[in-house]
C-alpha cells in the first residue's frame, strides 16, 4: 500500500498570502493518479486538482498542482477567505489511498 | 447535473449491521464506478472499496474484507454499502464518490453529502 505523508499539518496563513501544500508518496506514483481535495467543515470533499495537475470544473487559477514521481505539491496563489479548509491528496491505485490532510488556517 | 444523494444518519449496538445508500442522478449509473470512503470525528479520509454498478465486481480494502458488502439495484440508480459486525470505532461520516477515469487519469469527481454512522451501546 502507498502512504501519503502531508506535510505540514497545519498551516497558519493570511488571505492574500501564498500556501505551499506538500504530499509525499512512500513510492512512485503515477501523476495521472494524483489528486486533491479541498474539505470544510461540515461538508463532503470537493475535487480540485487531478492528474497532479489538472484543475477540476469551477476552480479558480489561483489553485495548482504540480510535481512527479513521490513528490507532490498543492499552491494557492493567493488565499482567499473561503480557501481556509483542510487539503487531501490521494493517489488512486490499488488500494486507494489519502493523506492525512494539511490544515490551511487564519493566522 | 450529477448528484448523489445518501440516506439519513443511523444509530446502531456494537455487533449489528448498517446499510447506507447512495442514490444517483444526472449521469448513466452503470457508466461510473462507485467508492465509499469514510471519515471518523477530527480524523482524515478512509477509503473502503469500489464498486463497478454494471458488472457489479468490487474491491475491498483489506482492512473491512469479510465485513463490507457493496451491492447495487440499477433499476433504481442505487448503490449501497453494508458494514457487520460494528464496534465504536465504526462510527463515521460515511461517503459514496463516483470514481471517473477519462484520458488515462482517476479520480473522485462527484461525492453524496455523507451518513454519519453511530455505533453505541
Amino acid at each position: 500500500e502507498i502512504v501519503l505523508t502531508q506535510s505540514p499539518g497545519t498551516l497558519s496563513l493570511s488571505p492574500g498570502e501564498r500556501a505551499t501544500l506538500s504530499c509525499r508518496a512512500s513510492q512512485s506514483v503515477s501523476s495521472s493518479y494524483l489528486a486533491w481535495y479541498q474539505q470544510k467543515p461540515g461538508q463532503a470533499p470537493r475535487l480540485l486538482i487531478y492528474g497532479a495537475s489538472s484543475r477540476a470544473t469551477g476552480i479558480p487559477d489561483r489553485f495548482s498542482g504540480s510535481g512527479s514521481g513521490t513528490d507532490f505539491t498543492l499552491t494557492i496563489s493567493r488565499l482567499e477567505p473561503e480557501d481556509f479548509a483542510v487539503y487531501y491528496c490521494q493517489q488512486y491505485g490499488s488500494p486507494v489511498t489519502f493523506g492525512q490532510g494539511t490544515k490551511v488556517e487564519i493566522k | 447535473q450529477v448528484q448523489l444523494v445518501q440516506s439519513g444518519a443511523e444509530v446502531k449496538k456494537p455487533g449489528a449491521s448498517v446499510k447506507v445508500s447512495c442514490k444517483a442522478s444526472g449521469y448513466t449509473f452503470t457508466s461510473y464506478d462507485i467508492n465509499w470512503v469514510r471519515q471518523a470525528t477530527g480524523q482524515g479520509l478512509e477509503w473502503m472499496g469500489w464498486m463497478n454498478p454494471n458488472s457489479g465486481n468490487t474491491g475491498y480494502a483489506q482492512k473491512f474484507q469479510g465485513r463490507v458488502t457493496m451491492t447495487r439495484n440499477t433499476s433504481i440508480s442505487t448503490a449501497y454499502m453494508e458494514l457487520s459486525s460494528l464496534r465504536s470505532e465504526d462510527t463515521a461520516v460515511y461517503y459514496c464518490a463516483r470514481g471517473i477515469a477519462v484520458a488515462g487519469t482517476r479520480r473522485f469527481d462527484y461525492w453524496g453529502q455523507g451518513t454519519l454512522v453511530t455505533v453505541s451501546s
